[in-house]
């Protein structure tokens, strides 16, 4: 069964509002959870590493206020898109590390956001 | 930055084909992940090669490390349409917290 859920696996916003993607690992705890976005028939794009308890780590180009990302639990990451435009629509996916697997890492199911 | 390059990028072939797709790099990886992914989900893990030279397999699927760790590949025996998606492998260590990802192999399996 999935050990990582995320959710909504599906939003539509409006231009100019906020949404908020949940990342929950369900029977482990994460320090580190890693968000990514996906384009059509591409691979995962890392946007950010998240550390409980602490600033995310952004990668080069990823505006991080407009990408907010908050880790406040061991078990729960959220990334909120602010101010959304219709090219933020995309597939974004979180991971979290499984440390009692050997640090394999396992993703969530992903969520669809399309922005109109 | 670690670079991991797969290929092929896209690869469509006939039902009972065999297949092999390539993750090469420069950098040494303390493990290496392959995950498939169908449309509109997560990517889901196939399989972990940590020792360098270690083969695993998986049904008609069978990974490889290098030798040296730099480098991995996934054949598929007799290729069936459920093995239609995309693969990707991800490299684990060097110093990152997170996975440097292929991009991915498309693999259609035509009927």
């Amino acid at each position: 069964g999935a050990v990582v859920s995320q959710h909504p696996s599906r939003v539509i916003c409006k231009s100019g509002t906020s949404v908020k993607i949940e990342c929950r690992s369900l029977d482990f705890q994460a320090t580190t959870m890693f968000w990514y976005r996906q384009f059509p028939k591409q691979s995962l794009m890392l946007m950010a590493t998240s550390n409980e308890g602490s600033k995310a780590t952004y990668e080069q180009g990823v505006e991080k206020d407009k990408f907010l990302i908050n880790h406040a639990s061991l078990t729960l990451s959220t990334l909120t898109v602010t101010s959304a435009h219709p090219e933020d629509s995309s597939f974004y996916i979180c991971s979290a590390s499984r440390l009692s697997s050997g640090n394999t890492i396992y993703f969530g199911e992903g969520s669809w956001l399309t922005v109109v | 930055t670690q670079l991991l390059e797969q290929s092929p990028q896209f690869l469509s072939i006939q039902e009972g084909e065999n297949l092999t797709v390539y993750c090469n790099s420069s950098s040494v990886f303390s493990s290496l992940q392959w995950y498939r992914q169908e449309p509109g989900e997560g990517p889901v893990l196939l399989v972990t090669v940590v020792t360098g030279g270690e083969v695993k397999k998986l049904k008609r699927l069978t990974f490889q490390f290098g030798d040296a760790r730099k480098d991995s590949s996934l054949h598929i025996t007799a290729a069936q349409p459920g093995d239609t998606g995309l693969y990707l492998c991800a490299g684990a260590g060097g110093g990152a917290d997170g996975l440097t990802f292929g991009k991915g192999t498309h693999l259609i399996i035509q009927p």
